[in-house]
């Protein structure tokens, strides 16, 4: 089963507006965290955001902000106040268990910002 | 503070060719990773270091592939011999602690 599911693989959203990308995940470990990254076309995998599973504020980071819902295992990543600079594909990602662990990551969502 | 160091950013081979990789982590980072991302895919762990130890390797195609860390910095990740699904980008990350990863500007390697 996939661990990370990111189900939008392209997005679109105009200038300005706030967009949302979903991320659902799959874990039986109660310790566990969520990250987003951001890559664009340069290719550069570019952290944005981060969420302990025991965190109980939403994480935030300028525009960024993750909607973390633990009971439906889901962190969606919002970006606010889109700017043409976001367009890039975005990635969810999961570390499980405590320690070092690698990252499993989605498959990514391709996000357009329209002017 | 210098980010993740990675050469060459583009490679071109022939398959059954040799090919090498290298990356130097952040300073003091002690943890460090290879992941492999497909065209279209998220990226994939291959092998993830502690100083110079591996602790998991277990995605790795050890038949062609083979990764080193001497003296806990600097890495390398070697194919021999290269096929042509191994075309991808190879990014290497380091951590310093648990709540995030820095990547490298990764490799992209074809296979022709």
């Amino acid at each position: 089963a996939q661990k990370i599911t990111q189900t939008q693989p392209g997005m679109f959203v105009q200038e300005k507006e706030a967009v949302t990308l979903d991320c659902t995940y799959d874990t039986s470990d109660q310790s566990y965290g969520l990250f987003w990254y951001k890559q664009p076309s340069s290719g550069e995998m570019i952290f944005l955001i981060y969420q302990g599973s025991y965190d109980e504020q939403n994480a935030t980071e300028g525009r960024y902000s993750l909607n973390f819902q633990k009971a439906r295992k889901s962190a969606n990543l919002v970006i606010s106040a889109s700017q043409l600079g976001d367009s890039a594909m975005y990635f969810c990602a999961m570390r499980e268990g405590g320690g070092n662990t690698p990252l499993v990551f989605g498959k990514g969502t391709r996000l357009s910002v329209i002017a | 503070e210098a980010g993740v160091a990675q050469s060459p950013r583009y490679k071109i081979i022939e398959k059954r060719q040799s090919v090498a990789f290298w990356c130097n982590p952040i300073s003091g980072h002690a943890t460090l990773y290879w992941y492999q991302q497909i065209l279209g895919q998220g990226p994939k762990l291959l092998i993830q270091f502690q100083n110079n130890g591996v602790v998991d390797d277990s995605q790795l195609p050890k038949d062609r592939f083979s990764a080193e860390r001497l003296k806990g910095v600097d890495s390398t990740l070697k194919i021999q011999p290269a096929k042509l699904e191994d075309s991808a980008v190879y990014l290497c990350a380091s951590s310093p602690r648990l709540d995030e990863q820095f990547f490298g500007p990764g490799t992209r390697l074809t296979v022709l």
